[in-house]
């Protein structure tokens, strides 16, 4: 199974800060990486699929790059209902696995 | 607007077995590919399972494979979990998703989560 590891795994922040999230893969998946968002007692959100392609509805202010095994998330000015936890996702082969997890919360 | 509804959570007992549904408005079910995702109480996500848009494919995760069994009634609009011989450590909130496009897209979709408890 391809593994994916976040960092950080918590990280702590003010509104209009520049908040990166990074996601590596322990084996190539070219840009077969998606981006979640989930908020205590939700559903993931898509954010971003293909590594770089925003979901529809999704604020311009996030931003996804990477290829191969090194991804980011960058939020360019944390807003307040951004504080929230945030995952990828490996779409390439099955099982599709998910990060452990980035949460950010309000400093 | 899609919707996506599971049902069936509860508490079992270690051995049991439960189903859980999912039952999909909004959108041609019979066109998309379904997932099972689960998340235990304070943890990360889990991928469970995936079903074809006309259920003849099928895939699993090592921790659950020979133990649930993906299904879907593309003539009511259902997506089912069948999950037999439940550990402790499948407690969790189980999610259905629809998949955003055949290939290599994810999940665009997602219910609410259904709570499936196992314990004595």
């Amino acid at each position: 199974d391809i593994q994916l590891t976040q960092s950080p795994s918590f990280l702590s922040a003010s509104v209009g800060d520049r908040v990166t999230i990074t996601c590596r893969a322990s084996q190539g998946i070219s840009s077969y990486l998606a981006w979640y968002q989930q908020k205590p007692g939700k559903a993931p959100k898509l954010l971003i699929y293909a590594a770089s392609t925003l979901q529809s509805g999704v604020p311009s202010r996030f931003s996804g790059s990477g290829s191969g095994t090194e991804f980011t998330l960058t939020i360019s000015s944390l807003q307040p209902e951004d504080f929230a936890t945030y995952y990828c996702q490996q779409v390439n082969i099955f099982p599709r696995t998910f990060g452990q997890g980035t949460k950010v919360e309000i400093k | 607007e899609v919707q996506l509804v599971e049902s069936g959570g509860g508490l079992v007992q270690p051995g049991g077995s439960l189903r859980l549904s999912c039952a999909a408005s909004g959108f041609t079910f019979s066109s998309y590919s379904m997932t099972w995702v689960r998340q235990a109480p304070g943890k990360g996500l889990e991928w469970v399972s995936v079903i074809s848009s006309n259920g003849y494919d099928t895939f699993y995760s090592d921790s659950v494979k020979g133990r649930f069994t993906i299904s879907r009634d593309n003539s009511k609009n259902t997506l089912y979990l069948q999950m037999n011989s439940l550990r402790a450590e499948d407690t969790a909130v189980y999610f259905c998703a629809k998949k955003m496009e055949s290939g290599t897209f994810p999940d665009d979709f997602w219910g609410q989560g259904t709570l499936v408890t196992v314990s004595s």
